[in-house]
């Protein structure tokens, strides 16, 4: 498959614990973020977004929360499956039609 | 199927030689960009359009044109390719509603492998 990075920040967890992708971003005039998945080979995969006025935003076994005092974003996976193997990343947006994404961490799940 | 694709997924070519990445979506949307991947970098916008025959440069814009003629195709175009453009190239589409939560999310391509020697 495709390599998206070389180096990248590395979450091993075992299948059925919840994960927690973490997410520093730097504009604070950003007012939008999302959440990518990309599997080995393939394109980003929207996941989840998220509003500057919104602190927490959940979808189906994902949770998004924002902290705009220190500029973080986190996703959480809830009973993280095999499937759920890949590199997250995570965007934002301020104003304008250029997002900015992050590097990504890779997420392995081991049976 | 709602879908974007691109052609070629891989192609090897040599400096200077003309090329052109296809984009299509059949989603209807007004929101077309390319994106260039590079280790260590992320991804990193080239080109975007807000509609038919309105494009905009993004962060990375030097040596690459792009086209929108029709809503549906982006293609990316390179005319004297260089080896700093080996890269990994996603074209992506949206609604376009800015920061709307649930209209813009965007749909990425299969991506293009592209290396120029």
């Amino acid at each position: 498959g495709e390599s998206v990075g070389l180096h990248l920040p590395t979450l091993s967890v075992q299948e059925g614990d919840n994960s927690i992708i973490n997410c520093a971003y730097s504009n604070s005039a950003s007012d939008y973020f999302i959440w990518y998945k990309q599997e080995s080979g393939k394109g980003p995969q929207f996941i989840i977004d998220i509003r500057s006025n919104m602190d927490k935003r959940q979808g189906q076994r994902v949770t998004v929360l924002l902290n705009k005092t220190v500029k973080h974003l986190s996703l959480q996976i809830a009973a993280t499956q095999p499937g759920d193997s890949a590199v997250y990343f995570c965007a934002e947006a301020g104003g304008s039609y250029i997002p900015t994404f992050g590097r990504g961490t890779s997420l392995i799940v081991h049976p | 199927e709602a879908q974007v694709t691109q052609n070629p997924r891989y192609l090897i070519t040599v400096t200077g030689k003309k090329l052109t990445v296809t984009c299509s979506q059949n989603m209807n949307h007004e929101y077309m960009s390319w994106y260039r991947q590079d280790p260590g970098l992320g991804l990193r916008q080239i080109y975007y359009s807000m509609n038919v025959e309105v494009t905009d440069k993004g962060d990375v814009p030097e040596g690459y044109k792009v086209s929108r003629k029709e809503k549906r195709n982006f293609p990316l175009i390179l005319e004297s390719p260089s080896p700093n453009q080996t890269s990994l190239y996603f074209c992506a589409s949206s609604l376009g509603d800015r920061g709307v939560i649930g209209r813009d999310t965007q749909y990425f391509g299969p991506g293009t492998r592209l290396t120029v020697l």
